[in-house]
């Protein structure tokens, strides 16, 4: 039973345009989200968070945007960047207990030149 | 400057056998987490510890020990190492407190044949 959802194994798009890639949770305790970026043979490497009292949060290209009610969280990058092919994935955690991070299956993105 | 370090980076053995791998980490974290991850399924915790001589278990313990006699290391045991070991394992870590980020190793890639 996951709780966290990552339905798009993968998504290709052009050099230039916006990756919207999306992630599902189920868990009503999570309150705050990750996205984590990943290269092979590489270790995650953190992107961008975005608490549950937010509905957006921006850094740069990236934006992650949340939908409580929906329990649903998109990560847009504009404009999609070759070097952001990556694998990326989606984090969840709550702020009661060990904060530990629930991970979803991940979705791997590729930018076409 | 090496951050979080994991050796080593590949490793085959069989079935049966004992390894452990290593997790060493120069900030001083608190917390430390044993993640592996696996086609369709993300990063899912193994074991963590809050602090040295503090360990719990996490979503998939089964076949795995861990200690922590020092702050900067975490090791991870296979007692009797299975096929269905075969996968990436990464070692994290995170300062104590209000933080959620956790700083990802390179991995260990581990074949059990």
């Amino acid at each position: 039973d996951q709780q966290v959802k990552q339905n798009s194994p993968s998504l290709s798009v052009q050099e230039g345009r916006i990756s919207i890639l999306n992630c599902d949770y189920t868990n009503s305790m999570f309150d705050y989200f990750l996205w984590y970026k990943k290269y092979p043979a590489e270790g995650p490497t953190f992107l961008i968070s975005i608490s549950s009292i937010k509905d957006k949060n921006e850094d740069g290209r990236f934006t992650v945007f949340l939908n409580k009610s929906a329990k649903h969280l998109s990560l847009h990058i504009v404009p999609s960047q070759p070097g952001d092919s990556a694998v990326y994935f989606c984090a969840a955690s709550a702020s009661t207990g060990r904060r530990a991070l629930t991970f979803g299956s991940g979705t791997r993105l590729q930018v076409q030149p | 400057d090496a951050g979080i370090t994991q050796s080593p980076r590949y490793k085959i053995t069989e079935t049966g056998r004992q390894v452990t791998l290593m997790c060493h980490q120069t900030w001083s974290h608190s917390y430390m987490f044993w993640y592996r991850q696996d086609l369709g399924h993300g990063l899912r915790l193994i074991y963590y510890s809050a602090a040295a001589d503090i360990t719990d278990k996490g979503e998939v313990p089964d076949g795995y020990v861990v200690s922590r006699s020092k702050t900067e290391n975490f090791p991870l045991t296979l007692e009797s190492a299975t096929r269905s070991q075969t996968s990436v394992y990464f070692c994290a870590s995170r300062v104590a407190g209000d933080s959620y980020e956790q700083y990802f190793g390179p991995g260990t890639r581990l074949t059990v044949t």
